[in-house]
């Protein structure tokens, strides 16, 4: 296992359209964390779990977003009806929740454009 | 809340000369510190973090950073850049109580650009 993987890397859609990303942790790492980047800013952390409890979702932008991780392994993260202000780079991080080190390992991130 | 403020969008610099990432944080609570290099078209990688203990953390490719308690600041710096070290830096933070959900705040990144 050499890291965090997701999946797709780039994703074009139109607007309205739903889309579905996927997130493989390393293998041990029982926290995963999702992350949105916009052109010219730092990541924006929407939502994590721990095992397969979905911790905190407050932060998801809106209704159109949700996220499970129904085994506690990999994770997917779903955008209905996408809106071209959702066109972003969205990154994955898992790390142990037990660790002092706090660090969290990134995946390469998944880039959608909406047209 | 916590916050964190890059100064610098964009740091251009010429290859072999000093270079200096500013950070500062506000927290209400300790927290741990980090610097995260993304190259273009990549994720985050961590370049070093800072914990507890000494206030000097250094990565394994020659940036350090310190830890500034009562400036609240973790500047990263480098003696001597590379072309290689040319990328966004994003400066971090996270409560460091035991039991927190551990999410990063991030600062909105500083663009190094080394120049021949």
């Amino acid at each position: 296992d050499t890291g965090v993987s997701q999946d797709p890397r780039h994703k074009i859609t139109k607007r309205g359209q739903n889309v579905t990303f996927r997130c493989d942790p390393i293998s041990e790492h029982n926290r995963l964390y999702w992350y949105r980047q916009t052109l010219g800013q730092g990541p924006e952390f929407l939502t994590y779990f721990q095992n397969e409890a979905q911790l905190e979702k407050s932060r998801l932008l809106s209704d159109r977003f949700s996220a499970e991780r129904p085994k506690g392994s990999f994770s997917t993260l779903e955008i209905q009806r996408t809106e071209q202000g959702d066109s972003a780079m969205y990154l994955c991080a898992s790390r142990r929740a037990d660790s002092v080190y706090n660090e969290q390992f990134f995946g390469p991130g998944t880039r959608l454009t909406v047209l | 809340a916590q916050s964190v403020t890059q100064l610098d969008s964009q740091v251009p610099v010429f290859e072999e000369a000093p270079v200096e990432l500013r950070c500062n944080y506000s927290s209400s609570v300790s927290v741990y510190l980090f610097w995260y290099v993304q190259y273009p078209n990549q994720g985050l990688q961590l370049l070093l973090k800072y914990l507890s203990g000494s206030t000097l953390v250094e990565s394994i490719n020659g940036f350090e950073a310190e830890f500034n308690k009562s400036q609240t600041s973790f500047h990263l710096r480098k003696p001597s850049v590379h072309i290689s070290d040319t990328a966004e830096y994003f400066c971090a933070v996270t409560h460091s109580y035991g039991g927190s959900q551990g999410n990063l705040i991030f600062g909105k990144g500083t663009k190094l650009s080394v120049k021949p």
